[in-house]
């Protein structure tokens, strides 16, 4: 069964205390892996897609790596506003070529204090 | 900015009524999609819809589930007989025309239901 999980459930930072939050994903094939933010209530918003291993993705703080097995999503020097819970997602392949859904990890709750 | 648009916000409905959340996708885009997450759990994949019929769909999305897109902006997802436990925050996603190995999913900001 395909499988994305994601550690720490929960973190807390000071802000300025850089840190990074894992997603390892067991699947028959990747076709890729996102990276999304989700504040509260709302809905997952876009970071990151990366394809292959090896593969690195810069937005301001946010750094996303991948590997064979898992990706890295490194936050340098954090601010209370990058408080939110980070999601990872897969997209797999399939034996029809792709498959459209992505598979979600629980995410990783980040609160970072001032 | 473009964005997935849904409405309503919150829907709040009794056991066995029926009910429709609305979604608005990107306007270029042609790939839609609906997830949904229960409170405190992973977001699920529910259904994909292409060119007018469904492409792919989970297993959640059994016989009360349908998706309609009725015109070309609006997108839909009905629930025919709801129950308890389809208490959740449904989201809408879309993606762009293919012309990359993959295409991001935009999210909206979801409709909370909640079904007594």
């Amino acid at each position: 069964e395909d499988q994305v999980t994601q550690s720490p459930e929960a973190l807390r930072l000071q802000e300025g205390e850089s840190s990074s939050l894992n997603c390892s994903y067991t699947v028959s094939g990747l076709r890729g892996l996102f990276w999304y933010r989700q504040d509260p209530g709302k809905g997952p918003e876009f970071l990151f897609t990366l394809y292959s291993a090896g593969e690195e993705k810069e937005k301001e703080r946010l750094k996303a790596t991948l590997t064979k097995k898992e990706s890295f999503l490194h936050i340098t020097a954090p601010k209370p506003e990058d408080s939110a819970t980070y999601l990872c997602a897969v997209q797999i392949r399939n034996s029809q070529g792709g498959s459209e859904k992505l598979v979600f990890g629980k995410g990783t709750k980040l609160t970072v204090n001032p | 900015e473009p964005e997935v648009t849904q409405t309503p916000s919150h829907q709040v409905t009794q056991m066995g009524q029926e009910v429709i959340l609305r979604c608005v996708p990107i306007s270029n885009h042609l790939y839609f999609y609906w997830y949904r997450q229960i409170l405190g759990q992973k977001v699920e994949f529910l259904v994909s819809f292409y060119n007018n019929e469904i492409s792919e769909k989970s297993e959640i999305f059994d016989d009360q589930f349908s998706v309609e897109r009725p015109d070309g902006s609006n997108f839909t997802l009905k629930i025919r007989s709801t129950k308890l436990e389809d208490s959740a925050m449904y989201f809408c996603a879309s993606s762009p025309p293919r012309g990359r190995p993959l295409e991001t999913q935009y999210f909206g900001p979801g409709t909370r239901l909640l079904v007594l």
